[in-house]
């Protein structure tokens, strides 16, 4: 199975900060990867799809690039409202696994 | 608006079965591929299985092989998660999903883009 490899765990970032989370995979699989908001109590938010497409809906301060093996969500100026949990999801084949999670806090 | 409402959880004893339930609406269901998702408490999110939309092909995370069986009734606007042989490591928030309209209707190759509330599952003796 391919293995996704999230970092960091946690960030924590003052307001209008850029702000770089990555998921690296043990092997290629083209760039069937999304990136998913969860807040406290709430259900996960669809943010970036196929490495970097936004979602409708979705601020244009965030943003999805891939490299390689590589895949980066970069939020370009911190808002207060971004404070929640990211995950990547691999989604090439099963199993469709999901990155650990990296919390963003504000300072 | 798509509503996603899953039920059917609770506790159950180790070694036990439990079928979950997602009643669907506000899009056209036998069109996406869906899914089941699930977060033990205060852990990250887990994929548990997966189908396509004409339920040809499903797909399960190494833990739910052999022990859970995804199925869906397109006439009732159902998905359906059968878990058989409970442990308690299976202890998890539920959430039945529903997968994106930009792939070819199988449940890989398209993101998760609906989420509903989940339902709580609780194996202990």
């Amino acid at each position: 199975d391919i293995q996704v490899t999230q970092s960091p765990s946690s960030v924590s970032a003052s307001i209008g900060d850029r702000v770089a989370i990555t998921c690296r995979a043990s092997q290629g699989f083209s760039n069937y990867l999304a990136w998913y908001q969860q807040k406290p109590g709430k259900v996960p938010r669809l943010l970036i799809y196929d490495a970097s497409t936004v979602q409708s809906g979705v601020p244009s301060r965030f943003s999805g690039s891939q490299s390689g093996t590589d895949f980066t969500l970069t939020i370009s100026s911190l808002q207060r409202e971004d404070a929640a949990i990211y995950y990547c999801q691999k989604y090439d084949s099963a199993p469709l696994t999901f990155g650990g999670g990296t919390k963003v806090e504000i300072k | 608006e798509v509503q996603l409402v899953a039920s059917g959880g609770g506790l159950v004893q180790p070694g036990r079965s439990l079928r979950l339930s997602c009643a669907a609406s506000g899009f056209t269901f036998d069109d996406y591929p869906m899914h089941w998702v699930r977060q033990s408490p205060g852990k990250g999110l887990e994929w548990v299985s997966g189908i396509s939309w004409n339920s040809r092909s499903v797909g399960y995370a190494d833990f739910a092989e052999g022990r859970f069986t995804i199925s869906r009734d397109n006439a009732k606007n159902s998905l359906y998660l059968q878990m058989d042989s409970l442990r308690a490591d299976d202890t998890a928030l539920y959430y039945c999903a529903k997968g994106g309209p930009w792939g070819s209707g199988s449940y890989y190759r398209d993101a998760i883009d609906h989420w509903g509330q989940g339902i709580l599952v609780t194996v202990s003796s």
